[in-house]
């Protein structure tokens, strides 16, 4: 049963160009989420799809977007890329109707901007 | 002041000695907590959740939790060299399929089991 996978493992971008992050959840669940995590930090919500819309938001810019696909997978996509979007990104996902279980992470994209 | 607040550490513990992590949050319609693991490197690796007032046991894992004071603990008895790791403290705030899943973290207490 394969968790969460993210691709690509690393990914080294220039300011201002444009990045795309992907995303394939855990076989049977609906529901994921995008966190960044910058270094000595805890991850920061950007936001969560369900049912191929953004039911939820965090405070991040309209740069960072996102979509869901039918099949669930999910993709992250950051505009205008700025030295301070360096930071791991992490999609996690669930079950919806899963109110027991936490999140299951994948094991991330590492972002450098230079 | 921040959402969920831990002690960022390094958090020392003798091989074989409780572990006592300490977590604070400020908004009081938080529902549920969970408690992450993340080594060096990696991913969070989910370890405990608790959604009721009182004491969750799981192993050599126990995690507290009192609303009333905004306060969620975890406990690990007898620490081994393998549990050194950053703990994540993590709260949600709704129950519904739309707010659910909007975790707050904190930025993580490192603990270090010498041997």
């Amino acid at each position: 049963d394969a968790g969460v996978t993210q691709s690509p493992t690393h990914l080294i971008k220039t300011r201002g160009q444009q990045v795309t992050l992907r995303c394939s959840p855990k076989s049977g669940h609906d529901t994921v989420s995008w966190y960044q995590q910058a270094l000595g930090q805890g991850p920061q919500f950007i936001f969560q799809y369900y049912e191929e819309e953004e039911r939820q938001r965090g405070n991040f810019p309209d740069r960072f977007s996102g979509h869901q696909f039918p099949n669930y997978s999910s993709e992250l996509n950051v505009n205008a890329l700025l030295l301070g979007d360096s930071a791991l990104y992490l999609c996690a996902s669930r079950l919806a109707q899963d109110r027991v279980h936490g999140y299951t992470f994948g094991s991330g994209t590492r972002l450098t901007v230079v | 002041q921040k959402e969920v607040e831990q002690n960022s550490g390094p958090l020392s513990v003798p091989e074989g000695a409780i572990a006592s992590l300490n977590c604070t949050y400020s908004d009081r319609g938080s529902q549920s907590f969970f408690w992450y693991r993340q080594y060096s490197g990696k991913s969070p690796e989910l370890i405990m959740f608790i959604y009721s007032n009182g004491d969750k046991e799981d192993g050599r894992f126990t995690a507290q939790l009192n609303k009333a004071s905004q306060y969620v603990s975890l406990l690990i008895r007898d620490s081994q060299p393998s549990d050194s790791a950053t703990y994540l403290c993590a709260v949600n705030r709704g129950m519904t399929t739309d707010s659910w899943g909007k975790l707050q973290f904190g930025a993580g207490t490192q603990v270090v089991v010498t041997p």
